[in-house]
């Protein structure tokens, strides 16, 4: 079965500096891979995908992810945060052959400092 | 405008009592989920429909029912015998093996 680990349960960020939330992953085929935020009381948003191709995704609000085979690893990143980017972050797995279904990891919480 | 809605967006139940949960998509999804959201543990599935008529439990599904009598609409029923049903519900709906996009959310409270 597959899981989904993100070491960090809160971090906190100045505005204007790097960010970078961790996910480790457990799968036994090829992994297809996710980043969502989430605003307090609200659904999740897709932030980027990786499903095969250039290891380095691109997504949305400036967000970028390496999927990394050898650590098992899909970490995010952004270059200078944004008081917006305030939310909480998930990372998941979909297991195609299993019904689609997705195994999210507990989330990262972001605060940012002004 | 084409998306998924959730509706109540609050929910109160009395002990005993059972609760439906509506979700519907107008993208022309085939596939439909529900999630429980719990602070500090993520998302865990419920139920999902990969097609109409058709849908297998998740990892939590006890306590729950679904339906998947057309393709837009996949209500969840919150029974009695599930013991802790204060939580915060989310639907979401996909093309098979393809992303999948989230509704705004339901947060049930039990009084």
């Amino acid at each position: 079965a597959q899981s989904v680990t993100q070491p960090d349960i809160h971090i906190t960020v100045s505005e204007g500096a790097s960010l970078e939330l961790r996910c480790n992953y457990s799968y036994g085929a090829t992994p297809y891979l996710f980043w969502y935020v989430q605003s307090p009381g609200q659904g999740l948003q897709l932030l980027l995908k990786y499903f095969s191709g250039d290891t380095l995704v691109q997504g949305i609000k400036g967000f970028e992810a390496e999927f990394k085979r050898s650590q098992s690893s899909f970490n995010l990143r952004k270059p200078s945060v944004h008081w917006s980017d305030a939310a909480e972050y998930f990372c998941a797995v979909g297991a195609w052959a299993a019904g689609n279904k997705l195994t999210f990891g507990g989330g990262t919480r972001v605060l940012v400092k002004p | 405008d084409g998306g998924i809605t959730q509706s109540p967006k609050y929910l109160f139940r009395k002990e005993g009592q059972n609760v439906t949960l509506s979700c519907e998509q107008n993208l022309n999804h085939d596939a439909m989920y529900w999630y429980r959201q719990d602070p500090g543990q993520g998302l865990r599935l419920i139920y999902y429909s990969q097609i109409v008529n058709d849908f297998q439990k998740g990892d939590i599904a006890e306590g729950y029912s679904v339906s998947r009598e057309k393709k837009e609409s996949f209500p969840l029923t919150v029974t009695s015998a599930q013991k802790n049903p204060t939580a915060f519900y989310l639907c979401a709906s996909s093309i098979n093996r393809d992303t999948q996009y989230f509704g705004p959310g339901t947060r049930l409270t039990v009084l």
